[in-house]
């Protein structure tokens, strides 16, 4: 049981490349999202889903993608990178509200 | 939308009580909950009040009020590896209910010898 599993655990982009960020959950958890964390700040809602096929905008959703063709994968793609998108980003899966989120390990991204 | 405050940071020393208050604003209101991340880690779940009271976890509780909208975590005898951000969180109205957790934040509790 892996849990939550994310790659890469660090990028480093060039302004204007695009890339996708990937995350997989094995616990058959309907619920996932993609937050991103800068130094000193809480975790902001960048896009969320509550099953394959449905997904909606969280927070900062802008210059953000995103798809959920299985109940296993939420990948998360950068359009064109920028460098205020340099971040560290979580995924997160979840069953319910009260079992609470899992998250994963992180992807630290750098935009240059 | 959801706003939620929460101190930036607390300090105590080992083997005191220290409590993190957390207040909200939302527009409905689907349960509170707590969340712990220590430096550089993924953050990992503590607790959840969809009701008024105190939920007990080990050394951990929460509690909640949802006349004040308001609650906060408790941490009993506390230890030197407890020194981490802690975060409260709401879910918000979204796509068909559930899914969209918003998080305050967060609390740098340091905890002193």
């Amino acid at each position: 049981n892996a849990g939550v599993t994310q790659t890469p655990k660090f990028q480093v982009l060039k302004t204007g490349q695009s890339m996708t960020l990937q995350c997989a959950q094995d616990m058959n958890h309907e619920y996932m999202s993609w937050y991103r964390q800068d130094p000193g700040m809480g975790l902001r809602l960048i896009h969320y889903s509550v099953g394959a096929g449905i997904t909606d905008q969280g927070e900062v959703p802008n210059g953000y993608n995103v798809s959920r063709s299985t109940t296993e994968d939420f990948p998360l793609r950068l359009l064109s990178a920028a460098p205020s998108q340099t971040s560290v980003y979580f995924c997160a899966s979840s069953l319910e509200d009260r079992s609470g989120y899992t998250f994963g390990s992180g992807t630290r991204l750098t935009v240059v | 939308g959801q706003s939620l405050e929460q101190p930036s940071e607390v300090t105590a020393v080992e083997g005191a009580i220290v409590q993190i208050n957390c207040t909200y604003q939302t527009s409905g209101f689907y349960g509170l909950s707590w969340y712990q991340q220590h430096d550089g880690g993924a953050p990992t779940f503590l607790s959840y009040n969809g009701l008024d009271g105190l939920e007990e976890t080990g050394r951990f509780s929460s509690f909640l009020s949802r006349s004040d909208s308001y609650g906060y975590l408790l941490l009993q005898e506390l230890q030197m590896k407890d020194s981490a951000s802690y975060f409260c969180a709401v879910r918000d109205e979204g796509y068909n209910q559930g899914g969209k957790l918003i998080f305050g934040q967060g609390t740098e509790l340091s905890v002193k010898p």
